[in-house]
């Protein structure tokens, strides 16, 4: 991948309310993706990644992230976020050929109660 | 099962000096990882190990940066002179393998360089 673009710095919500965090990149070969996570005071964990096969992927925390590669995209979402979601999110591709892992800028989740 | 380890967590300097950071991979893993993370941008890979030989340099500046992986299990990244670019959040990660294999990372180490 040539370049991953988190095109939001800073998302603020509401608690409960929905969420998406977007993703895009560019590359013109098969490509992986991830979302990693940062919550304050940790290290990076993985969150999800897509590999193959269904383009819906799940966390086992509700988040899920779409592969669509019509629109080069991978956005994160959640229907109903928590305090405890707050964090820094990271998106990152890797190509088929070459497995380095090519980050976004990152997303800071801003949950208002 | 125990993290990746990294010390120091803090350090501050003045340009021209030297520094050092300590890695210690979660066991059994194969591929360690050195990033850079400078404030606001994601992480950008300098250096990236199997076991002790480098699969991935390209992106280290080494002229200053160097890193070894002594026996294939811990690791140390060196910067000798800093400069005041060089202030940002150095980041060890391991995985089991390379490829898409998930990459566990360490709390990093964040260098002030003044």
């Amino acid at each position: 991948a040539q370049s991953v673009t988190q095109l939001d710095s800073q998302v603020p919500v509401f608690e409960e309310a929905p969420v998406e965090l977007r993703c895009n990149y560019s590359s013109s070969v098969s490509v992986y993706l991830f979302w990693y996570v940062q919550y304050p005071n940790q290290g990076l964990q993985l969150l999800l990644k897509y590999l193959s096969g269904s383009t819906l992927v799940e966390s086992i925390n509700g988040f899920e992230a779409e592969f669509n590669k019509s629109q080069t995209s991978f956005h994160l979402r959640k229907p109903s976020v928590h305090i405890s979601d707050t964090a820094e999110y990271f998106c990152a591709v890797s190509e088929d050929s070459n497995y380095q892992l090519i980050w976004g800028a990152g997303t800071k989740l801003i949950i208002k109660p | 099962e125990a993290g990746v380890a990294q010390s120091p967590r803090y350090k501050i300097i003045e340009k021209r000096q030297s520094v050092a950071f300590w890695c210690n991979p979660i066991s059994g893993h194969a591929t360690l990882y050195w990033y850079q993370q400078i404030l606001g941008q994601g992480p950008k890979l300098l250096i990236q190990f199997q076991n002790n030989g480098v699969v991935d340099d390209s992106q280290l500046p080494k002229d200053r940066f160097s890193a070894e992986r002594l026996k294939g299990v811990d690791s140390t990244l060196k910067i000798q002179p800093a400069k005041l670019e060089d202030s940002a959040v150095y980041l060890c990660a391991s995985s089991l393998f390379g490829g898409y294999n998930e990459q566990f990372f360490g709390p990093g180490t964040r260098l002030t360089v003044l």
